[in-house]
């Protein structure tokens, strides 16, 4: 079982839904909570951080995280075209360095 | 503007040949770190350093080699003996603690020609 598992997709939603994308991992020790976008032939940049229980708001973008379920969401409302990339959760634990562990990420279109 | 450079872009590789990415940052960041890129499988880690002149080994690191003479520079050498080189390289770099996520260069695609 790999330490944190996401859906690949693709995931095609038309402008302006409301995109849900997610992540398990296996680790509890986990405490850090990312999420980086990638668009194609680019380096990943980091969209949110959180390392507590809960949602976080940014703009369009919300990060949840359930500790006691292991499960982390990130939600774009009024998804646009320019939010088509490539979503990537990223977590980390205390004590490793400040290493992360990446899921494989969720490749996201936003049509017309 | 501080940021994190890869270069080059693209590079090409014949059977049997090194090559070096290189990898600099004016972020004043103490760790940076090397992943490889395939699809479907995400980022896996190559190698990391925490300090100058120090440095472990990733999950991957078979094939890879590296240096951190400077503070700011981080390159990788692929060898000849990585079987398969073609992927997506990135270099990141991060303030070691606490753990606010990395900074990420652009990018360099290797392929085997």
């Amino acid at each position: 079982q790999k330490e944190v598992e996401q859906d690949p997709g693709p995931l095609s939603v038309p402008e302006g839904a409301i995109v849900s994308l997610n992540c398990t991992y296996s680790n509890s020790a986990f405490q850090y909570f990312m999420w980086y976008r990638q668009y194609s032939r680019k380096g990943p940049e980091l969209l949110m951080y959180t390392y507590s229980s809960g949602n976080k708001e940014d703009g369009r973008f919300t990060a949840q995280v359930d500790k006691s379920s292991k499960y982390i969401s990130l939600f774009i409302r009024d998804s646009q075209p320019s939010d088509s990339a490539t979503y990537l959760c990223a977590i980390g634990e205390p004590g490793t360095a400040s290493k992360l562990t990446f899921g494989t990420g969720t490749r996201l279109q936003v049509t017309l | 503007d501080g940021g994190i450079t890869q270069s080059p872009k693209y590079l090409f590789r014949k059977e049997g040949q090194n090559v070096t990415l290189s990898c600099e940052q004016n972020l004043n960041h103490d760790a940076m770190y090397w992943y490889r890129q395939d699809p479907g499988q995400g980022l896996r880690l190559i190698y990391y350093s925490q300090i100058v002149n120090d440095f472990q080994k990733g999950d991957i690191a078979e094939g890879y080699s590296v240096s951190r003479e400077k503070k700011e520079s981080f390159p990788l050498t692929v060898t000849s003996a990585q079987k398969n080189p073609t992927a997506f390289y990135l270099c990141a770099s991060s303030i070691p603690w606490p753990n606010y996520g990395y900074t990420f260069g652009s990018g360099t695609r290797l392929t085997v020609v």
